[in-house]
């Protein structure tokens, strides 16, 4: 167990329509990053939070928001919902520039 | 801008079979080189960290080493519980992943 909760662990909806994946990091750890993984591909960086503020921004599309808030939990929310954006999201956390530790992720699927 | 590539994209081998694995790197200001374990659907675990050229680290039946531009991950005997997805990830100004090898262990 890495300490890093992710809800839900499994999500069908439907094209067009709008989810929010919620995570909670380690106790301690200020940083949280999403990543997405399709199938059968590599983790793609979407986006990058410390204490609240964004940090760095990777292949996220515009259809995709996220956010961390005062408690440190972040949500990644993904609208106008495509066949292609079913994948496995992950979400990682880390105190400093160290280990990244991983939540068992998010599958959706977009039908 | 930082890559990392991972050989071989795929490895089989049969149960106590000892093998590497590789990492190539182009990172500028690599602050850190990790390795990580990934099962199928499920999120990736934390091996090692490794700092600089030289460093080595062991667990079980993995060792994995760091030069100036690339990095091992050595299997000493390996059992079908091994098999898996090994990512490499670099930080230099970001966390950059390889693509993975898939390795499987036959009994």
């Amino acid at each position: 167990d890495s300490g890093v909760t992710q809800t839900p662990k499994h999500l069908i909806t439907a094209t067009g329509q709008r989810v929010t994946l919620r995570c909670s990091p380690r106790s301690g750890d200020l940083s949280v990053y999403w990543y997405q993984q399709s199938l059968d591909q590599g983790l793609q960086f979407l986006i990058q939070y410390y204490n609240g503020e964004e940090r760095a921004k990777g292949n996220i599309l515009e259809r995709f928001s996220a956010q961390q808030f005062p408690d440190l939990h972040s949500e990644l929310n993904l609208s106008s919902l495509e066949l292609g954006d079913s994948a496995l999201y992950f979400c990682a956390s880390s105190v400093v520039t160290g280990e990244l530790f991983f939540g068992e992720g998010s599958r959706l699927t977009v039908l | 801008e930082d890559q990392v590539t991972q050989s071989p994209e795929a490895l089989r081998l049969q149960e106590g079979e000892s093998s590497s694995l590789n990492c190539s790197y182009t990172v500028s200001g690599l602050r850190g080189l990790f390795w990580y374990r990934q099962d199928p659907g499920k999120g990736p675990e934390f091996l090692f960290t490794l700092y600089s050229a030289g460093e080595e680290k062991e667990k079980e039946r993995l060792k994995a080493t760091l030069t100036k531009k690339e990095s091992f991950l050595h299997i000493t005997a390996p059992k079908p519980e091994d098999s898996a997805t090994y990512l490499c990830a670099t930080y230099g100004q970001n966390f950059v992943f390889g693509p993975g090898t898939r390795l499987s262990v036959l009994p």
